[in-house]
């Protein structure tokens, strides 16, 4: 079975300043796909960015980046120039592609507070 | 039609008693997943659906959890006999059907959140 551990909590960082979130996971298949999402208070988690593991090629969005290395499975998200919108709650997951299933497995999360 | 739409937002009841949830996916989606999120963990899978059929059903959906899809379109999420421990959010996602990279997010709701005293 699969797992994802993140394992801060909380964690605050300075307006424009850069933070890094850590997550790590378990897995014994070769092909997934990891995703962070965020969760605002009081609203809907949506996506923030996604890697397919068979990219060697660290995902960029915008200010967002991660840190993805598949032998130590290892998926850590970096947000550069933080903003006190991005204050919210993230969440590591990971999903197994095809199928007719596709489910996320999510870690315990990390709350972030951007402070001005 | 914006996003995927749960109903109600806030639902209080006494133990015991029945609760149903409503999920309305984004309308081309034809998978529809049910989550679970108590204090202080990440979402946890408990069912899904593929259009009206049920695929999946995690080993949290005891026998007082029972979900449909009739028309393949919105689902309900009841709970029955309900206890303190079903104090909750349950959070609704919907995907695209097609299986590529770039059609891997899920669309979640707002959640509903249960509190059962």
């Amino acid at each position: 079975a699969q797992t994802v551990t993140q394992s801060q909590p909380e964690m605050s960082v300075q307006e424009a300043e850069t933070v890094t979130l850590s997550c790590t996971y378990d897995t014994s298949e070769n092909n997934y796909y990891l995703f962070w999402y965020k969760q605002p208070p009081s609203r809907q988690m949506i996506l923030v960015i996604r890697q397919e593991a068979y990219k060697q090629q660290n995902a960029t969005e915008n200010r967002f980046s991660v840190n993805f290395q598949k032998a130590a499975k290892s998926f850590s998200l970096k947000i550069s120039d933080s903003q006190l919108g991005d204050t919210a709650m993230y969440f590591c997951a990971f999903m197994k592609p095809g199928g007719s299933q596709g489910n996320l497995i999510f870690g315990k999360g990390t709350k972030l507070s951007v402070k001005p | 039609d914006t996003g995927v739409s749960q109903d109600p937002r806030h639902k209080i009841t006494k133990r015991g008693q029945n609760v149903t949830f409503r999920c309305d996916p984004i309308s081309e989606h034809n998978r529809l997943y049910w989550y679970r999120q108590t204090l202080g963990q990440g979402p946890e899978f408990l069912t899904y659906f593929q259009n009206e059929a049920q695929l999946e059903k995690s080993r949290l959906l005891s026998d007082r959890f029972s979900a449909e899809r009739p028309k393949g379109s919105f689902s309900t999420l009841e709970i029955q006999r309900t206890e303190q421990g079903d104090s909750a959010m349950y959070l609704c996602a919907s995907r695209s059907p097609w299986d590529s990279a770039m059609n891997t997010e899920a669309f979640f709701g707002q959640g509903t959140r249960l509190t059962v005293v």
